[in-house]
């Protein structure tokens, strides 16, 4: 067991611009849900793919988007970044026979300036 | 809608006495309810998760936390504090068929005292 990565882990950017953030979960783990973090906040859920679709969203604007691939990796992309996006980005994941547990990446810190 | 409320944004306690973090939720099924801890910096880890059978659920760490369905409650305890508890603690609420869309709350800050 490898447990989820998360890349890279700290990242400036300047508003306007686009991110893509990366996740590597475990094999097996079919289902990955990504969170934003803001500062002094618990996690929000972003969005969920499960088999490589999209299975539900939270209340985030469509300039946050997500792919899933074949080999249980994933990307979170932000466009249009705004300075509100700065904030740690989380990714769990989940595996089929897991009882519902996921498990958390260490996440990736983004800072919009 | 789902909620969590952690009514404690900060919590001091002495290294050995007994903690006890609130969490109140609100659901209209039934829950499947989580307690994570965070260190600065790090990401999410389970502490425990109940979604039936016996309310008074053991976790890591030597936590436990208890569901009370008439007070929409699930509170997280310990018998004596180590130092190395202190860190953020977040209450999630999430569907049974599905956890991976949970409602966090905002989380409770731990400082152990020496």
């Amino acid at each position: 067991e490898t447990g989820v990565t998360q890349s890279p882990t700290h990242l400036i950017k300047t508003r306007g611009q686009q991110v893509t953030l990366r996740c590597s979960s475990q094999s097996g783990h079919n289902t990955v849900s990504w969170y934003q973090q803001a500062l002094g906040q618990g996690p929000q859920f972003i969005f969920q793919y499960y088999r490589e679709e999209e299975n539900g969203r939270g209340n985030f604007p469509p300039r946050f988007s997500g792919l899933q691939f074949p080999n249980y990796s994933s990307e979170l992309n932000v466009n249009a970044l705004e300075l509100d996006d700065s904030a740690l980005y989380l990714c769990a994941s989940s595996s089929p026979t897991a009882n519902y547990g996921y498990t958390f990446g260490s996440g990736t810190r983004l800072t919009v300036v | 809608a789902q909620s969590v409320t952690q009514p404690d944004i900060h919590i001091t306690v002495s290294e050995g006495a007994s903690l006890e973090l609130r969490c109140n939720y609100s659901y209209g099924a039934t829950p499947y309810l989580f307690w994570y801890v965070q260190s600065p910096g790090q990401g999410l880890q389970l502490l425990l998760k109940y979604f039936s059978g016996d309310t008074l659920v053991q976790g890591i760490k030597g936590f436990e936390a208890e569901f009370k369905r008439s007070q929409s409650s699930f509170n997280l305890r310990k018998p004596s504090v180590h130092w190395s508890d202190a860190a953020e603690y977040f209450c999630a609420v999430g569907a049974v068929t599905n956890a991976g869309k949970s409602t966090f709350g905002d989380g409770t800050t731990l400082t152990v005292k020496p």
